[in-house]
């Protein structure tokens, strides 16, 4: 089973600042890595596929790099409603796997 | 626009068996897969497996083998997900997602169905 490492697990940001978030994986997954948002009580919303490719609708301060084993999911500039619960999730493996999330709080 | 609607919260004592629904709309059924993610309180997500809804071919996580099942009903646009032999732990809210065509990831996601397991 792949392995999905997210840091840090909580990051404490102000609003309008840039959020970095990093997802690690066990072994390479090329760039089948994907970016979900969660908010409490909701389902997850996803964000970024193929590593870097925005899903409908999302907001361009949205950004992911990465390919391997190293990703990143970048918020250029929070806005209120971006403070959440960040998970990746590889899908190079049919077994797929998500990281244990990293929360994004209100500095 | 892409619907998924789940069945009901449920509550099942230990050792019982919990079959969970999850009706899609507003698209061809038979073109995507359906993946089931599980969240128990306060942590993190969980996949479960994925079907495909074109031939019912399945993919399950390892930790579930044996136990979980996974089915499609195509003349309702229905996916269905069987869990046996319930223990506390299993104790999660449920999620059907539609997979994207051409990168195997869910994009459309369901309510979530409550599963609660206590004697």
């Amino acid at each position: 089973e792949i392995v999905m490492t997210q840091s840090p697990a909580t990051l404490s940001v102000s609003p309008g600042e840039r959020a970095t978030l990093s997802c690690r994986a066990s072994q390479s997954v090329s760039s089948n890595l994907a970016w979900y948002q969660q908010k409490p009580g909701q389902a997850p919303r996803l964000l970024i596929y193929g590593a870097s490719t925005r899903a409908t609708g999302i907001p361009a301060r949205f950004s992911g790099s990465g390919s391997g084993t190293e990703f990143t999911l970048t918020i250029s500039s929070l806005q209120s409603e971006d403070f959440a619960v960040y998970y990746c999730q590889q899908y190079n493996n049919w077994r797929r796997t998500f990281g244990q999330g990293t929360k994004v709080e209100i500095k | 626009q892409v619907q998924l609607v789940q069945s009901g919260a449920e509550v099942k004592k230990p050792g019982a068996s919990v079959k969970v629904s999850c009706k899609a709309s507003g698209y061809t059924f038979t073109s995507y897969g359906i993946s089931w993610v599980r969240q128990a309180p306060g942590q993190g997500l969980e996949w479960m497996g994925w079907i495909s809804a074109y031939n019912g071919n399945t993919n399950y996580a390892q930790k579930l083998q044996g136990r979980v099942t996974m089915t499609t009903d195509t003349s309702t646009s229905t996916a269905y997900m069987e869990l046996r032999s319930l223990r506390s732990d299993d104790t999660a809210v449920y999620y059907c997602a539609r997979d994207m065509r051409g990168a195997a990831t869910p994009d459309y996601w369901g309510q979530g169905t409550l599963v609660t397991v206590s004697s």
